[in-house]
């Protein structure tokens, strides 16, 4: 069975930094792209970020260009989100996803909520 | 960026009911169109890719059509389950952008 968890969300002030986790398990992690969508509270999905099967290709949405970084460990079967300069509009719910030919998101996480608020 | 349009926002129906729910691409993104479901408080489910193929263990009674920037996405038979928000996404270029939701109501 797929599974993947997330954690790492919290309550942070704005310009701090947030390093999000998600593990997966039941499937070949290394083979697949990975992705994190986010859904601010009460609003709609929007796709944050995706990393290739190697790690060699990362892209990002504009808005979070130059403040977080997509990383994955295919060891520890793991994938990260490493959020910084974070502002109130970054507020949301953070999911992982499995993503088939990179832009099919057939697996998500339970979710992880990041507070960005002073 | 390819933005997403979807229609209604919300829409109310009863068990049983056959619905039909639209998505419009701001430009041509061929096939590359998929859906999800999200039920309250949950994450979202992968229903639909490439604008009509439905995804493994999904009841036949959603289907998808369109192409270029006019889908549907549509429930031959309203089931209690299916009470949930409607999510369409462009794979079509990064970066993936979802439309604003339709969420189902029981009428």
């Amino acid at each position: 069975e797929v599974q993947l968890v997330e954690s790492g969300g919290g309550l942070v002030q704005p310009g701090g930094s947030l390093r999000l986790s998600c593990v997966a398990s039941g499937f070949t992690f290394n083979s697949y792209w990975m992705t994190w969508v986010r859904q601010a509270p009460g609003k709609g999905l929007e796709w944050v970020a995706n990393i290739k099967q190697d790690g060699s290709g990362k892209y990002y949405v504009d808005s979070v260009k130059g403040r977080f970084t997509i990383s994955r460990d295919n060891s520890n079967n793991s994938l990260y989100l490493q959020m910084n300069s974070l502002r109130v509009e970054d507020t949301a719910v953070y999911y992982c996803a499995r993503a088939l030919l990179q832009y099919r998101f057939d697996y998500w996480g339970q979710g992880t909520l990041v507070t960005v608020s002073s | 960026d390819i933005q997403m349009t979807q229609s209604p926002s919300s829409l109310s129906a009863s068990v049983g009911d056959r619905v039909t729910i639209t998505c419009r691409a701001s430009q041509s993104i061929s096939s590359y169109l998929n859906w999800y479901q999200q039920q309250p408080g949950k994450a979202p489910k992968f229903l639909i890719y490439a604008a009509s193929s439905l995804q493994s263990g999904v009841p036949s009674r959603f289907s998808g059509s369109g192409s270029g920037t006019d889908f549907t996405l549509t429930i031959s038979s309203l089931q209690p389950e299916d009470f949930a928000t409607y999510y369409c996404q462009q794979s079509y270029s990064i970066p993936y952008t979802f439309g604003q939701g339709t969420k189902l109501e029981i009428k």
